[in-house]
């Protein structure tokens, strides 16, 4: 089955720096990679994703990058704020019609100090 | 962004009893919704997938006895936790897949459920 790596598990950044969050998928297959954002007691919040069929995508201050024969993709976010400090997760999925789940990894903690 | 809700959002109970969480898609219709547990400091683990109108799937390890799931209409799945002990407080989120075409279909997250057993 899929397996998802991500890495750094803890990152420490200055208001204003970038962060970038690694993940690494095992199944080729897959097709998917959505990006979520966890704060202290709430459920995931969608904050971008990506499609095998694309490169990369930006929203505003936030990136995803896919390399599909490397089967890694990165998220990206420059000019970092406080708020921006939460758990973030990075999953992957296979296609299905009528949606398979999502393999998520272990989450990265990210601290922006103002 | 499609909207998920999950109620209660925080329970207590005593061992032995029974909990039901809801988990509700909000404006839109879900042929499918996920079961996740999630522990503290830890990522999400499926639990189970939930089809409208047939039997959930359940993943390795999880017991379906225990963890009843009921997908009875296109907005509503229910996740009851029968005879609940200590190490079943946990943090339970659902998820509904939302079909919007080939390259908008997503999963939404409800807001977890969180809940302690004495």
């Amino acid at each position: 089955g899929e397996n998802v790596e991500q890495h750094p598990s803890t990152l420490s950044v200055q208001e204003g720096d970038s962060a970038v969050i690694k993940c690494t998928y095992s199944d080729s297959a897959s097709n998917y990679f959505p990006w979520y954002k966890q704060e202290l007691g709430k459920g995931p919040q969608l904050i971008i994703d990506i499609r095998s069929n694309v490169g990369e995508k930006k929203d505003q201050r936030i990136a995803v990058t896919l390399n599909k024969t490397a089967k890694h993709f990165s998220l990206h976010i420059t000019e970092t704020q406080p708020e921006d400090s939460a758990v973030y997760f990075c999953a992957a999925t296979l296609p299905g019609q009528a949606g398979t789940a999502l393999i998520f990894g272990k989450g990265t903690t990210l601290s922006v100090s103002s | 962004g499609a909207v998920v809700s999950q109620h209660p959002s925080r329970v207590i109970c005593k061992s032995g009893t029974s909990v039901k969480i809801e988990c509700r898609s909000l404006d839109f219709q879900a042929t499918t919704m996920f079961w996740y547990r999630q522990f503290p400091k830890q990522s999400l683990m499926l639990m189970a997938t939930s089809n409208e109108g047939s039997k959930a799937t359940y993943e390795q390890g999880v017991e379906k006895d225990k963890f009843l799931i009921n997908h009875a209409s296109l907005t509503l799945s229910t996740l009851t936790v029968t005879s609940a002990h200590p190490e079943d407080s946990s943090f339970y989120i659902c998820s509904a897949f939302h079909r919007g075409g080939a390259s908008t279909d997503t999963q939404y997250f409800g807001p977890g459920t969180r809940l302690t057993v004495l």
